[in-house]
Order: C-alpha cells, then structure tokens, then sequence
C-alpha cells in the first residue's frame, strides 16, 4: 500500500523569505501523480502545484516550485517570497492511476510579519 | 475553474438520526466522486469511491451500513450517515473527478461540518 508521510507538523517563515516543506512517499507502481494541496481556515482543498512522475523536470507554478527525487522518493515544497496569504495547512498527497488520493498528515505554516 | 458545492456546509443533528449529505458538480459531469472524512487537525481520509450508476467502493475499515452513498446522477453524489452517533462527528468533503482531465482533473467540494449530539 502506498503511504505519503509529512515528518513537520509546523514550520514557520518570514515575509518575503523562503521555506521548503518536506514530504515523502512509498509506493511500488510506477505511474503517479503527486500533489501539493493547501487548506486555509476556510477548510477549501486548493490545488497547489502536481508533478507526474514521469517527467523528470520539476513542476513550478509562480512562487511555488518542487523538489522531485524519484529515487529518493522525496517530494518537497519550496515556497519563495512568502506572504501573509501563503499561511494555512499543506497536504503532500499520492495518486494512483485509480484516481484514488492518499493525503500526508499535513505540515502547518505561519508566515510571520 | 470547475466548482464542487456541498450542501449543507454545516449539520447539527442528534444521536440515532441519519443525515444527508449532497455533493455537486456544477459546470462538469463527474463520472466518479470521492468521499473524504477530516478530523479535527488531522489529514483527510479516504471513505469510499463512488461511480454513477454503480455501488461505491468502501475503503477498508469503513463501515458500508452507516455510511451509504449514492451516485445517482453525473453532476450528485450523496452521503447519508445512518443512526448517527457523537463519533461520527466530523467534516466531511467529497471531491469530483472531471474525466475531462487537465491540470485541475480533480475538484473538491468546500466541505460539511457535522456535529452529533
């Protein structure tokens, strides 16, 4: 079975600065698909950034880009410039060609003014 | 983008009544839907898969009798927690796949706190 695994409970950045959240995976299929996704107060799931796994460049999406070691099977965040907005929880998260979603435990960020 | 609503957003109901929960997709068919459970600063789990026209698939440790799930059409999927009780309190959020694909192939619904009491 595959698991995703999220080993920071909370990290914390200062506005304008850079942070990397970490995840990691474990699965034996060879197509997938992984997933950023954000959570603020609000409880919406907002999609954040994805990487296919078969593409060895890593996936980027304005301020926010990924760190993909397929190998190492590591999947990390970085966000660059961090702003106030950018505060709510984040969730590394599995897809299986199954379409079926296997969610980490999440990582809490608090920018700080 | 594509929107998943959830009706309602939040359900206050007592001990042994069963409740409903509606999950759409409003400017897309969903061939197949998806129904996570959230505890309260915890991670979303997996409850069952849910394709139209045909039974849900229940992830294992999920008891199929009490939380039935019908996808009776390409845009509404519905949970109904049955004979509810305190530890079925929750948020819940279903998510739609849109077999369109893309970027955003997978849209979730803003989700619906129930209390039991």
């Amino acid at each position: 079975a595959q698991t995703v695994t999220q080993s920071q409970p909370e990290m914390s950045v200062q506005e304008a600065e850079t942070v990397t959240l970490s995840c990691t995976y474990d699965t034996s299929e060879s197509d997938y698909y992984l997933f950023w996704y954000k959570q603020p107060p609000s409880r919406q799931m907002i999609l954040v950034i994805r990487q296919e796994a078969y593409k060895q460049q890593n996936a980027t999406e304005n301020r926010f880009s990924v760190n993909f070691q397929k190998a190492a099977k590591s999947f990390s965040l970085k966000i660059s410039d961090s702003q106030l907005g950018d505060a709510a929880m984040y969730f590394c998260a599995y897809r299986s060609g199954t379409y079926k979603y296997i969610f980490g435990t999440g990582t809490r960020l608090k920018v700080l003014a | 983008g594509a929107v998943v609503s959830q009706h309602p957003s939040r359900v206050i109901c007592k001990s042994g009544t069963s409740v409903k929960i509606e999950c759409r997709s409003l400017d897309f068919q969903a061939t197949t839907m998806f129904w996570y459970r959230q505890f309260p600063k915890k991670s979303l789990m997996l409850m069952a898969t849910s394709n139209e026209g045909s039974k849900a698939t229940y992830e294992q440790g999920v008891e199929k009798d009490k939380f039935l799930i019908n996808h009776a059409s390409l845009t509404l999927s519905t949970l109904t927690v049955t004979s509810a009780h305190p530890e079925d309190s929750s948020f819940y959020i279903c998510s739609a796949r849109d077999p369109a694909g893309g970027l955003y192939e997978q849209y979730f619904g803003p989700g619906t706190r129930l209390t039991v009491t």
